[in-house]
């Protein structure tokens, strides 16, 4: 079955510093990936994806991730956090079927330590 | 062009109440989805609909029913609230064909008490 794991929860980062927010998939087909991020009290938007092509996907707000299919992994980065980048983010997976369901991951949440 | 909404943002309900979250899209989009958010879980599919007319369950459906009616709606129903879906509620939906991702409401808050 699909799955995809956030081992973090949360994770406390300085402004400015940088940022990587691990995920790690089972699947048995080439997946098509996302990454989500939640603001508090908001709804999930969409930050990249990686359907195809070149591992390295760039997204909004200066994020970028990169697909390790050796590894199962899709890790979310920054390379300078801002105070604005504190919130929720999910990693998730399609099934691939007519219904594309998503599979998210428990998420993690990041705060911005001043 | 609104995307996604739901009404309504909040709610409290007693045990055993019923109500319905409404969810709304103006993207002509075929296949809308229900999901619940509760801490430490991620997002769980509720139900799911593929096209006016059609709904299935999803990976947690007890307690809940679905309809849509039409494209641009579906709704998501509890017959007898339970303290057990206290948690918050996301519609989303996406056009049709693969790859694409999917587009999220705001949710709607529910405490049942």
């Amino acid at each position: 079955a699909q799955s995809v794991t956030q081992p973090d929860i949360h994770i406390t980062v300085s402004e400015g510093a940088s940022l990587e927010l691990r995920c790690n998939y089972s699947y048995g087909a080439t997946p098509y990936l996302f990454w989500y991020v939640q603001s508090p009290g908001q709804g999930l938007q969409l930050l990249l994806k990686y359907f195809s092509g070149d591992t390295l996907v760039q997204g909004i707000k200066g994020f970028e991730a990169e697909f390790k299919r050796s590894q199962s992994s899709f890790n979310l980065r920054k390379p300078s956090v801002h105070w604005s980048d504190a919130a929720e983010y999910f990693c998730a997976v399609v099934r691939y079927s007519s219904a594309s369901k998503i599979i998210f991951g428990s998420g993690t949440r990041l705060s911005i330590r001043p | 062009n609104a995307g996604v909404t739901q009404t309504p943002k909040f709610r409290v309900l007693k045990t055993g109440q019923s109500m319905t979250l409404l969810c709304a899209q103006d993207m002509n989009h075929e296949y809308m989805y229900w999901y619940r958010q509760d801490p430490g879980m991620g997002l769980r599919l509720i139900h799911y609909s593929v096209g006016e007319g059609t709904t299935a369950k999803g990976e947690v459906p007890d307690g809940y029913n679905v309809s849509r009616l039409k494209k641009q709606n579906f709704l998501l129903g509890l017959e007898s609230a339970a303290p057990s879906q206290t948690s918050v509620y996301f519609c989303a939906s996406r056009p049709p064909g693969l790859p694409t991702e999917q587009y999220f409401g705001p949710g709607t808050r529910l405490t049942v008490t």
